[in-house]
């Protein structure tokens, strides 16, 4: 079946350093890769989003490129801020006849000033 | 535009009540997911409906745990009866009819934070 593999955390950062969050899937089909940020208190809310290969999913200084070859979608910011402070959720959706996504674990993002 | 609705933000009851959660999706959209959230287990998913069908409830962690979804725009959760373990974040989301590429992304509420005593 279809799965997400993210990298492990907590992850923490000093502000303005530079951010990899790496994920890597696995599925029979050919997906939409999406992140997902949850803020404390919050529910999960779309960062960015690539719907075939080579695409780049871009938002708020956040990047992903569906890589087929490697099936991998990273995360990254060149310059993190505190208020990215989060946990960031990889997905997949599978398209016709399934409608749900698969999840990562999640990766616990703290950046200090 | 309104997001996911979810209603009571919080709840704290006694273990053998009964719980009811509920849900008010984005209008139009076809897809409502129930997830669970805890530390341990991190984001589970219970059960989902299309055209409020449900379609796979293989989550539902056990014969206390229900689900319905009466017409597109209401959904409930109900938990009878609650047990200390079934303390979590409950979330609600939803989402558009996925084309060939599954390309709609998931709207969440804010979810139930849930404390069963």
């Amino acid at each position: 079946g279809d799965s997400v593999t993210q990298m492990e955390g907590p992850v923490t950062l000093s502000e303005e350093a530079f951010l990899t969050i790496n994920c890597t899937y696995t599925a029979t089909g050919y997906p939409s890769l999406f992140w997902y940020v949850q803020y404390p208190g919050e529910g999960l809310q779309l960062l960015l989003k690539a719907t075939k290969a080579d695409d780049k999913g871009s938002n708020k200084g956040f990047e992903a490129t569906y890589r087929k070859e490697t099936t991998s979608f990273h995360l990254e910011k060149g310059s993190v801020q505190v208020s990215d402070s989060a946990v960031y959720f990889c997905a997949l959706s599978d398209g016709w006849g399934a409608g749900k996504s698969t999840f990562g674990d999640g990766t616990t993002l703290t950046v200090k000033p | 535009d309104a997001g996911v609705i979810q209603s009571p933000r919080h709840e704290v009851t006694e273990m053998g009540q009964e719980v009811t959660l509920r849900c008010k999706p984005i209008s139009g959209h076809d897809y409502l997911f129930w997830y669970r959230q805890t530390m341990m287990r991190g984001l589970e998913l219970l059960i989902y409906f299309n055209n409020n069908v449900p379609i796979d409830d293989s989550g539902m962690p056990e014969d206390r745990f229900s689900a319905k979804m009466p017409n597109a725009s209401f959904s409930t959760l109900k938990i009878q009866p609650s047990e200390p373990r079934d303390s979590a974040v409950y979330f609600c989301a939803s989402s558009l009819r996925q084309g060939a590429r599954g390309n709609q992304p998931q709207h969440f509420g804010d979810g139930t934070r849930l404390s069963i005593l």
